[in-house]
C-alpha cells in the first residue's frame, strides 16, 4: 500500500530556504499515473495548496507564492522536495505531500510535517 | 481564482442527527468540486470526488451533490467518529491551481 512520508527540518530562519523531502513507499513514484503535490495548512490559512508535479516534467505553483518555490524529484530515491525560498513568519505551516487522483483532487496524503520560521 | 466559501463555519449536532454542509463556489466548477474530512491531528481524507462520488472504502452515510456553483456534503446520520472539520476543494482548468474552503467544524452539540 502507497505511504507518503514528510521530513525536513522543523525550525528554519527568517530568510531562509525551507527544505522538505517526501518519501514514497510501496509504490513507484515514477509511475506514469501518479501526479504529487503539496499543501500547507495553518490557523488563519487553512489548506493552501503550493504546487503539483505532472510526470515529473510539468511542474505548477501557486502564485501567491511569488516565486519562491521548487519541487523536484528523484526517481531513483522514490522521493519528492519542496524548496521554499525567503521564508518568513507566514511560512510557519504544517507541510503536505499528497498524491493526485483523477489530476484534480488529492487522494493520499502524508501525515504533515510541522514547520516553524523563526529566528 | 475560483474562491470556495463554505457555511456555515460550526454546525452542532447531536450523533443520529443530519448534517447538511454547503459550498459555494465564485464560479462555475462544472462537477468539478471534491470534500475532505480532517481530524486533529491528521491529514484530510478524501471522502467524495466530482461532486458526488464516494471514494474507497467512504461509508454510504456521506453523499454529495451539486454543480456549477453551489455544492453540498450530506451526513445522514452522524456518527461519533464523525465530529471532525470538512473542507471542499476545486482545480481551476488551466493553468492548474487548487483551492480549498475555509471548512466547517461539526461539533457534538
Amino acid at each position: 500500500q502507497l505511504q507518503l512520508q514528510e521530513s525536513g527540518p522543523r525550525l528554519v530562519k527568517p530568510s531562509e530556504t525551507l527544505s522538505l523531502t517526501c518519501t514514497v513507499s510501496g509504490g513507484s513514484i515514477s509511475s506514469a499515473n501518479y501526479y504529487w503535490g503539496w499543501i500547507r495548512q495553518t490557523p488563519g490559512k487553512g489548506l493552501e495548496w503550493i504546487g503539483s508535479m505532472y510526470y515529473a516534467e510539468s511542474t505548477y505553483y501557486n502564485p501567491s507564492l511569488k516565486g519562491r518555490v521548487t519541487l523536484s524529484v528523484d526517481t531513483s530515491k522514490n522521493q519528492l522536495y519542496l524548496k521554499l525560498r525567503s521564508v518568513t513568519a507566514a511560512d510557519t505551516a504544517v507541510y503536505f505531500c499528497a498524491r493526485h487522483f483523477l489530476i484534480k483532487y488529492f487522494d493520499l496524503w502524508g501525515r504533515g510535517t510541522p514547520v516553524t520560521v523563526s529566528s | 481564482e475560483i474562491v470556495l466559501t463554505q457555511s456555515p463555519a460550526t454546525l452542532s449536532l447531536s450523533p443520529g442527527e443530519r448534517a447538511t454542509l454547503s459550498c459555494r463556489a465564485s464560479q462555475s466548477l462544472s462537477r468539478d468540486l471534491a470534500w475532505f474530512q480532517q481530524k486533529p491531528g491528521q491529514a484530510p481524507r478524501l471522502l467524495i470526488y466530482d461532486s458526488s462520488s464516494r471514494a474507497t472504502g467512504i461509508p454510504a452515510r456521506f453523499s454529495g451533490s451539486g454543480t456549477g456553483t453551489d455544492f453540498t456534503l450530506t451526513i445522514s446520520s452522524l456518527e461519533p467518529e464523525d465530529f471532525a472539520i470538512y473542507y471542499c476543494q476545486q482545480r481551476s482548468d488551466w493553468p492548474p491551481r487548487y483551492s480549498f474552503g475555509q471548512g466547517t467544524k461539526v461539533e457534538i452539540k
